[in-house]
């Protein structure tokens, strides 16, 4: 049973970088067919694809946020994380890591996510 | 506003069956069999309930199914149970612009 969990500070100070990582257990960061994806949702609101990161260095990021976010793996520590700089209130959301086995929105295991409030 | 339009909620008896739709365009839904379906409960991660229009994940009850028509996907929930109220999202591939989209959400209510 693949399991993952997300960590990180949960509140960043605007103009700054949120960091995120995401532990994965039960399964590889490395297998193949599997892509490791960030996913966010303002409390209240919708879901936002963030991107995701496949281990031979495929990366696909949500163009509205391409200019400010770094996906990247670990394959040592089986962690894959999430950058996304310049922060705004606007970027406050609980924000989840999920695998996704059809490099195409089939996220079959998701973390439990973690909220993250931009605020002074 | 989200790419995907969905209902911003619907609402059934138990027992009932409910559809949900979710609009795209030609360049989305109406382009690829990539169109998935996600469960989400208050407070917890969402859940995949369909994936590639008409999937099930293992341990997803067959109450629930998919399909498509044209550029509108839709879930439909059979024997609707009160565990089923929740809400609920859909999402497509978009191909090289956006890449993934998520509709807006729908609210089930189980009266």
């Amino acid at each position: 049973q693949v399991q993952l969990q997300e960590s990180g500070p949960g509140l960043v100070k605007p103009s700054e970088t949120l960091s995120l990582t995401c532990s994965v257990s039960g399964g590889s960061v490395s297998s193949a067919g599997n892509y490791w994806s960030w996913i966010r949702q303002p409390p209240g609101k919708g879901l936002e694809w963030i991107g995701y990161i496949y281990y031979i260095g495929t990366i696909k990021y949500n163009p509205s946020l391409k200019s400010r976010v770094t996906i990247s793996v670990d394959t040592s520590k089986n962690q894959f994380s999430l950058k996304l700089s310049s922060v705004t209130a606007a970027d406050t959301a609980i924000y989840y890591c999920a695998r996704d086995s059809r490099a195409a929105t089939a996220l079959d295991y998701w973390g439990q996510g973690t909220l993250v409030t931009v605020s002074s | 506003q989200s790419a995907l339009t969905q209902p911003a909620s619907v609402s059934g008896s138990p027992g009932q069956s409910i559809t949900i739709s979710c609009t795209g365009t030609s360049s989305d839904v109406g382009d690829y069999n990539y169109v998935s379906w996600y469960q989400q409960h208050p407070g917890k991660a969402p859940k995949l309930m369909i994936y590639d229009v008409s999937n099930r994940p293992s341990g997803v009850s067959s109450r629930f199914s998919g399909s498509k028509s044209g550029n509108t996907a839709s879930l439909t929930i059979s024997g609707l149970q009160a565990e089923d109220e929740a809400d609920y999202y859909c999402s497509s591939y978009t191909g090289s612009g956006t890449y993934v989209a998520f509709g807006g959400g729908t609210k089930l209510t189980v009266l």
